[in-house]
């Protein structure tokens, strides 16, 4: 069955990074767009990021371009969410999602929380 | 970017009766290529990560109860629950997908009476 575990969440200062990992199993990774979409506590869905099957192409949340980038590697069916310069407002459980057109699949998420 | 529009925020429903929740696009998610339209709908039962409902205006994902259904056109979409039962309980999300950044819907919480 599909499965998809995230990791890497915790409690940051500040202007400090951190990097989540999404390890996928159940289903041939290098053939699915995979997506990071968040939630701030109590606050509804906000999609994050996107990459191609082949990591050819990525798009971003204006919200975090220039501070996220999203990466995968096929080898270990694993994708990726580099977040540097944390602000307070990111903030929020961080769902992988595996998606070929639709979100079909959503990981159970991992808390990050953003504070001084 | 696309702004997605939900009513109403909550609905209270007895079981067994029928429940409707609206979304709005501010821009048509009908694609000019392939006729489909990009819109899906998600609940978020309490407690639990988003599932997937329907994908693209009306197609129910796998195991989804014949009970949920969605339609509409252009930039007003609905999906309906035909008699609500217990199990449906959680927040409904509508999402497009027509271009990026992909935009949810606020949430409609729906909750037993």
């Amino acid at each position: 069955q599909v499965q998809l575990v995230e990791s890497g969440g915790g409690v940051v200062q500040p202007g400090r990074s951190l990097r989540l990992s999404c390890a996928a199993s159940g289903f041939s990774f290098f053939n699915y767009g995979m997506q990071w979409v968040r939630q701030a506590p109590g606050k509804g869905l906000e999609w994050v990021a996107v990459i191609w099957y082949n990591g050819s192409n990525k798009k971003y949340a204006d919200s975090v371009k220039g501070r996220f980038t999203i990466s995968r590697d096929n080898s270990r069916d694993t994708l990726y969410l580099q977040m540097n310069s944390l602000r307070v407002e990111d903030t929020a459980v961080y769902y992988c999602a595996r998606a070929y057109g639709e979100i079909d699949y959503w990981g159970q998420g991992t808390l990050v929380t953003v504070s001084s | 970017d696309i702004v997605m529009t939900q009513t109403p925020l909550s609905l209270s429903v007895t079981p067994g009766e029928p429940a409707s929740i609206s979304c709005r696009s501010s821009q048509s998610l009908l694609a000019s290529d392939d006729g489909n339209t990009y819109l899906d709908w998600y609940l978020q039962k309490p407690g639990q990560s988003p599932q997937l409902l329907i994908y693209k205006l009306s197609y129910r994902a796998s195991g989804v109860p014949d009970r949920f259904s969605g339609s509409g056109s252009g930039t007003d979409f609905t999906l309906k629950i035909s008699r609500v039962e217990a199990d449906d309980v959680g927040v409904y999300y509508c999402m497009q997908r027509i271009e990026f950044p992909l935009t949810f819907g606020g949430g409609t919480k729906v909750e037993i009476k």
